[in-house]
């Protein structure tokens, strides 16, 4: 299995920064996954990313892919305190399961 | 239906006891997915099935684990002879086999004593 490795791991921010969480994957698959995770608790889905160059968002997250770079980023605009939590990225491998990376522990400082 | 739900939600065991999980998938979806996730780490995955069969499991699933889905629907996972190095979240999800969200359920924590 190939890994997925996520850039930082942690990070502190403060409230109405910007910021990029890197996640980069060593296989050809063109379906990314991106989930939050708040502590104790389950996954949230975020973004299912389907093909290269994709960009979603959804209010002040926005996720892409790059597909030939193996690379997606989540950007994060003007954050907020209620964004503080891990995010995860996962690549669907062997069209069968899916290989996490190690999380980007979020905090958000007012 | 409100989602994948898993039973129980803590179980606190003393090694050496066996213990089992169960999981209920979101009606209708033919794909489950058992994963592991131990503390300040990722999922890892651990077994899938389609319907009731079981398609892959991983390295990680010695032979202490065991998986079934007996009908294609709710899944047990069971574990015996604890140790402690099994501590952890249990996660399940599901899916349509040509679609692809995975929804996670709330999740098993076990700590083994």
């Amino acid at each position: 299995e190939l890994k997925v490795e996520q850039n930082p791991l942690f990070l502190s921010m403060q409230e109405g920064k910007n910021y990029t969480i890197y996640c980069n994957y060593s296989t050809t698959s063109d379906r990314l996954y991106w989930y939050r995770q708040d502590p104790g608790k389950s996954l949230e889905s975020l973004f299912v990313l389907l093909s290269n160059g994709a960009v979603k968002q959804e209010g002040r997250l926005m996720a892409s892919l790059d597909t030939k770079a193996r690379l997606s980023t989540l950007h994060i605009t003007a954050a907020v305190h209620d964004l503080s939590a891990t995010y995860f990225c996962a690549d669907f491998q062997g069209a069968q399961k899916l290989v996490f990376g190690q999380g980007t522990r979020l905090t958000i400082n007012p | 239906d409100t989602g994948v739900s898993q039973n129980p939600r803590h179980k606190i065991t003393k090694r050496g006891q066996n213990v089992t999980f169960r999981c209920d998938p979101i009606s209708e979806h033919n794909r489950l997915y058992w994963y592991r996730q131990t503390l300040g780490q990722g999922p890892e995955f651990l077994t899938y099935f389609q319907n009731e069969a079981q398609l892959e499991k991983s390295r990680l699933l010695s032979d202490r684990f065991s998986a079934e889905r007996p009908k294609g629907s709710f899944s047990t996972l069971e574990i015996q002879r604890t140790e402690q190095g099994d501590s952890a979240m249990y996660l399940c999800a599901s899916s349509f086999a040509l679609e692809y969200e995975q929804y996670f359920g709330p999740g098993t924590r076990l700590t083994v004593t």
